[in-house]
């Protein structure tokens, strides 16, 4: 049972455009979310977070939306650039608990 | 500030034989998290060490085992290796349990031939 789930396998924007990608999630214990990007062979790298007290966190070109009760939430990246390109993944932990990561997205931003 | 770190780059090995995988994570972190990434596949959560014990573990089978050493760093065991133990093996660190975000290395490679 997918309790973190990134509906769209691959976005495609044109550069300068807002990326938006989608999580929702069905564990209502669920407190805290994250975004990673990850290029190829190598490690996820952390993006932005934001607990469940807030619907919003702001860190430059990254917005993170929470929706509580429709258990979403989204990364939205203003403007997109080139090397935004790569598979972002969504996580969400409960108090005391790993961090349940998404299947990703693919975000392809062209020039 | 060094970030986690994970040893081999790279790990070529043949079924059946173990596998051992380690990771130091950064400093003055003490939870270390391993997940797996098969090829194509997202992350899937293999173990969660804190504090020097076992706090979590995934749905795989029992001979994915580790450890997590007074100095906080991880191995993570595989034994008996089949041919779809092929992935990437990636550790991330946090800072206890708090709520905050986990960082992660640059994986391990493991071919099962």
């Amino acid at each position: 049972d997918q309790q973190v789930k990134q509906n769209s396998p691959s976005l495609s924007v044109q550069e300068g455009r807002i990326s938006i990608l989608n999580c929702d999630y069905t564990n209502s214990m669920f407190d805290y979310f994250l975004w990673y990007k990850k290029y190829p062979a190598e490690g996820p790298t952390f993006l932005i977070s934001i607990s469940s007290i807030k619907d919003k966190n702001e860190d430059g070109r990254f917005t993170v939306f929470l929706n509580k009760s429709a258990k979403h939430l989204s990364l939205h990246i203003v403007p997109s650039q080139p090397g935004d390109s790569a598979v972002y993944f969504c996580a969400a932990s409960a108090e005391g608990q790993n961090f349940v990561f998404g299947p990703g997205t693919r975000l392809s931003v062209l020039p | 500030e060094a970030g986690v770190t994970q040893s081999p780059t790279h790990l070529i090995k043949t079924r059946g034989q173990q596998a051992t995988l380690r990771c130091s994570p950064i400093s003055g972190h003490t939870s270390v998290y391993w997940y797996q990434q098969a090829l194509g596949l997202g992350l899937q959560f293999l173990l969660w060490y804190d504090e020097g014990e076992e706090r979590n573990r995934g749905n795989f089978p029992p001979r994915f085992s580790g450890r997590q050493f007074p100095n906080y760093s991880s191995e993570l065991n595989v034994n008996a290796l089949e041919l779809e133990d092929s992935a990437l093996y990636l550790c991330a660190s946090s800072l206890g349990r708090l709520r905050v975000e986990a960082f992660f290395g640059q994986g391990t490679r493991l071919t099962v031939v």
